[in-house]
């Protein structure tokens, strides 16, 4: 059983393009997040979110935005992609008073 | 501001202890952990230390936390091939909602 899922594994798209990437938790957690890993390997928070609050990284670009459709759901929906977007998306989640996130096997991103 | 640093490589050989170095600001982090990472995979929990511990061992792995110098490392004992993957160490932002990493240290075991 996998217990954080993302889809797609690989994803090539063109500059301007918008696309989706999905993550699932079936751990029941109350917090999911999203990570991004550049092409040096460095590992930034994008969001983290439950069902109450979404709190933002300021530093990243309005055209992300992170869409739950229930609880064990949070996508990541990006608009008018730019080649400096390629990167590996990670999903975690993490359940309520835990100290440990579970991550995703991540998406790699190329945008061409 | 919350930063957590490393050193970005480590060369060992098969069978020798490896030490992965990590300073970080934010003193009032209640847990920090080290995540392993390897080739084209997500990341892996390997373990994690609360700050009001000094030591955690767990099988080839030992956790040291010096709390006053906010240095944190991860020694693997008799490393292996296997273990050649990217360290990071993270910490707790302050609100606790999200993880911050180091740049991660590559380690290299040759046989």
């Amino acid at each position: 059983d996998t217990a954080v899922s993302q889809t797609p594994k690989y994803l090539v798209t063109q500059m301007g393009n918008d696309k989706s990437i999905k993550c699932e938790q079936n751990l029941g957690h109350d917090t999911m997040y999203w990570y991004k890993q550049d092409s040096k390997k460095f590992l930034k928070i994008m969001f983290s979110y439950n069902n109450k609050e979404l709190i933002i990284n300021e530093t990243v670009p309005n055209r992300f935005s992170p869409k739950s459709p229930d609880k064990a759901h949070l996508n990541l929906h990006i608009n008018s992609l730019e080649l400096g977007d390629s990167a590996v998306y990670f999903c975690a989640s993490r359940k309520k008073g835990g100290n440990e996130q579970f991550f995703g096997p991540g998406t790699r991103l190329t945008v061409l | 501001g919350e930063d957590v640093e490393q050193s970005l490589f480590l060369s060992v050989r098969e069978g020798d202890s490896s030490v992965i170095n990590c300073t970080y600001t934010d003193s009032s982090s209640t847990y920090l952990y080290w995540y392993k990472q390897e080739p084209g995979a997500g990341l892996q929990l390997l373990t994690y230390i609360f700050s009001n511990m000094d030591m955690k061992q767990d099988q080839r792995l030992t956790v040291l936390l010096n709390k006053k110098d906010k240095h944190l490392s991860l020694r693997i004992a008799d490393t292996q091939t296997g273990d050649s993957a990217i360290y990071f160490c993270a910490e707790s932002n302050q609100a606790g909602t999200a993880l911050i990493f180091g740049k991660g240290t590559t380690l290299s075991v040759s046989s």
